[in-house]
């Protein structure tokens, strides 16, 4: 079945430290992927995608992920966090060509230390 | 720019009522919009594609009688929830689309959700 795991439901970090969210998928083939940062009473924002080509994609707010088909992976990371990145991050998986039905992990809640 | 609002944002209702959660996009139109539904600590669901002038399509396990989705213009999407019971008690995400292929590069854009509560 098709799935996405985020394994982590709750990550805390200093500002300034370096963050790293995971996301590992199950699907029959390669899948596009998606990075969402969900804030309080806003929409989900896209932060990065992969279709294809270079593995390591650029996003914004200064995130990035690395797509790793051997693990199955799509982890987002981000060199320096700040305050204002405490959010909810969803990591969500869509048929590379197909039908526009993104498949969601459960979300990953970031808080951030001053 | 690519703005979706969701009215209400809150929405508490009696037990064998109906509601009417309505989607728009403010500055572009939307070919498809999308319907989830989310439950605590859970990921999102989707429930139901609509495109512009055609009828909705469910996900397998959505009833299509309970949960209406009307998507009458390029900008507005609305899902009525009708009958409610406690158990459809859950915050509602719409997003839109402006591609017209309905494949996964088209992105898509959320409201902000409408966390309904019924009584």
């Amino acid at each position: 079945a098709q799935s996405v795991t985020q394994p982590d439901i709750h990550i805390t970090v200093s500002e300034g430290a370096s963050l790293e969210l995971r996301c590992n998928y199950s699907y029959g083939a390669t899948p596009y992927l998606f990075w969402y940062v969900q804030s309080p009473g806003q929409g989900l924002q896209l932060l990065l995608k992969y279709f294809s080509g270079d593995t390591l994609v650029q996003g914004i707010k200064g995130f990035e992920a690395e797509f790793k088909r051997s693990q199955s992976s799509f982890n987002l990371r981000k060199p320096s966090v700040h305050w204002s990145d405490a959010a909810e991050y969803f990591c969500a998986v869509g048929p590379s060509g197909g039908y526009n039905k993104l498949i969601f992990g459960a979300g990953t809640r970031l808080a951030v230390h001053p | 720019g690519a703005v979706v609002s969701q009215h209400p944002s809150r929405v508490i209702c009696k037990s064998g009522t109906s509601v009417k959660i309505e989607c728009r996009s403010l500055d572009f139109q939307a070919t498809t919009m999308f319907w989830y539904r989310q439950f605590p600590k859970q990921s999102l669901m989707l429930m139901a594609t609509s495109n512009e002038g055609s009828k909705a399509t469910y996900e397998q396990g959505v009833e299509k009688d309970k949960f209406l989705i009307n998507h009458a213009s390029l900008t507005l999407s609305t899902l009525t929830v009708t009958s409610a019971h406690p158990e459809d008690s859950s915050f509602y995400i719409c997003s839109a689309s402006s591609g017209f292929s309905g494949l996964s590069t088209d992105t898509q854009y959320f409201g902000p959700g409408t966390r309904l509560t019924v009584l």
